[in-house]
């Protein structure tokens, strides 16, 4: 099974920083990544799949990369909105397998 | 609008079973192929099993293989996961998804003596 990691596990950040979020495969998955934002008490809500693409309605301020082993979701501009646990998901081979989450909280 | 919407949770003692369904609507069921992910209480996220869309193959994490089965009833537009043998590390709010992209609102499955 292919392992996911993220770092760091948690962080604090203030309105309007950039934010980065990294996450790591444990073996190579191209570019079948996604990452999901979930907020407490809420289902999750898909940003970003094949690596770079936003999904519809996702603001332009989250934008992802990487390909292979090493990815990274960036927040140019922190908002309000925007604390929440941030998830990759690989999903180039079965069994899917997800990250154990960032928590972005208010510094 | 694409709406997912679980049900069937709910208390159930270990060993014991359940089916949860999930009612899609907005978008082509037959051909969408369609996920579980469960979370436990203050967890992650867990991959749980997916049915592809195309020819409706199904596969499943390790933690829940020869236990749950994933089916689907394309003229009801439902997703199904029936739970067998279930076990208290089982207790999760279990989410259906149409993978990537939309989410439900989650049903909670409570495995407790």
């Amino acid at each position: 099974d292919i392992q996911m990691t993220q770092s760091p596990s948690s962080l604090s950040a203030s309105v309007g920083d950039r934010v980065t979020i990294s996450c790591r495969a444990s073996q190579g998955i191209s570019n079948y990544l996604a990452w999901f934002q979930q907020k407490p008490g809420k289902a999750p809500k898909s940003l970003i799949y094949a690596a770079s693409s936003l999904q519809s309605g996702v603001p332009s301020k989250f934008s992802g990369s990487g390909s292979g082993t090493d990815f990274t979701l960036t927040i140019s501009s922190l908002q309000p909105e925007d604390f929440a646990t941030y998830y990759c998901q690989q999903y180039n081979s079965y069994p899917f397998t997800f990250g154990p989450g960032t928590k972005v909280d208010i510094k | 609008e694409v709406q997912l919407l679980e049900s069937g949770g709910g208390f159930v003692q270990p060993g014991g079973s359940l089916r949860l369904s999930c009612t899609a609507s907005g978008f082509t069921f037959s051909s969408s192929s369609m996920s579980w992910v469960r979370q436990a209480p203050g967890k992650g996220l867990e991959w749980v099993s997916v049915i592809t869309g195309s020819g409706g193959s199904t596969y499943y994490a390790d933690s829940v293989k020869g236990r749950f089965t994933i089916s689907r009833d394309i003229s009801m537009n439902t997703l199904y996961l029936q739970m067998n043998s279930l076990r208290a590390e089982d207790t999760a709010v279990y989410y259906c998804a149409k993978l990537l992209e939309h989410w439900g609102q989650g049903t909670l499955v409570t495995v407790s003596s």
